[in-house]
């Protein structure tokens, strides 16, 4: 249980165009979802918080127009990177926090999403 | 505000020997700590969390992690490493009032034969 997946798990765009990336909690609902970005041997930056029903909470320094997301239902968020630049290119990881009390201070995670902007 | 330190970027270490990745937090209010491990090209998997209770706490592949309230530590052990354990280890702390983890910057274990 508590597999949550990403697609695509490779990317490669050219620059100026967007690409949308799909979070799905597979076996659990999950109101809340986040994204990180990891860059080379470092560590995830949480990037935004994505609330179904509400809008996603971005952190300091995060554009919201440049990264954008959508949390459809409590199993789907989605981030569209838009006009992308090779300065985008990155490790996109997402993670979901389960509505289930028992494991609600919890967060699993998908395996990634390699974007390569060209 | 909280944050998280891993001071060692890297350990090297000798299978079969034991190892300790250290990780120290600082935060004002309560938190929960967690440990996961990441393979190359791979998300993150949850070896082991504190949350309440008892501060020892075991998780899984034989890894054990200590909670230290007084040195707001919450270090790794593992008693006898494989070659298998070579990967990229991050400590992470989220505060009781908040939902999002924040982690530290990471320690590369580099287990050799």
């Amino acid at each position: 249980g508590a597999v949550v997946s990403q697609h695509p798990s490779r990317v490669i765009c050219k620059s100026g165009t967007s690409v949308k990336i799909e979070c799905r909690s597979l076996d659990f609902q999950a109101t809340t979802m986040f994204w990180y970005r990891q860059f080379p041997k470092q560590s995830l930056m949480l990037m935004a918080t994505s609330n179904e029903g509400s809008k996603a909470t971005y952190e300091q320094g995060v554009e919201k127009d440049k990264f954008l997301i959508n949390h459809a239902s409590l199993t789907l968020s989605t981030l569209t990177v838009t006009s992308a630049h090779p300065e985008d290119s990155s490790f996109y990881i997402c993670s979901a926090r389960p509505d289930d009390p028992v494991t609600v201070n919890e967060q699993f995670f998908g395996p990634g999403t390699r974007l390569t902007v060209l | 505000a909280q944050s998280v330190t891993q001071l060692d970027s890297q350990v090297p270490v000798f299978e079969e020997a034991p190892v300790e990745l250290r990780c120290n937090y600082s935060s004002s209010v309560s938190v929960y700590l967690f440990w996961y491990v990441q393979y190359p090209n791979q998300g993150l998997q949850l070896l082991l969390k504190y949350l309440s209770g008892s501060t020892l706490v075991k998780g899984i592949n034989g890894f054990e992690a200590e909670f230290n309230k007084s040195q707001t530590s919450f270090h790794l052990r593992k008693p006898s490493v494989h070659i298998s354990d070579t990967a990229e280890y991050f400590c992470a702390v989220r505060n009781t009032g908040r939902r999002a983890l924040t982690f530290g910057s990471g320690t590369r274990l580099q287990v050799q034969p």
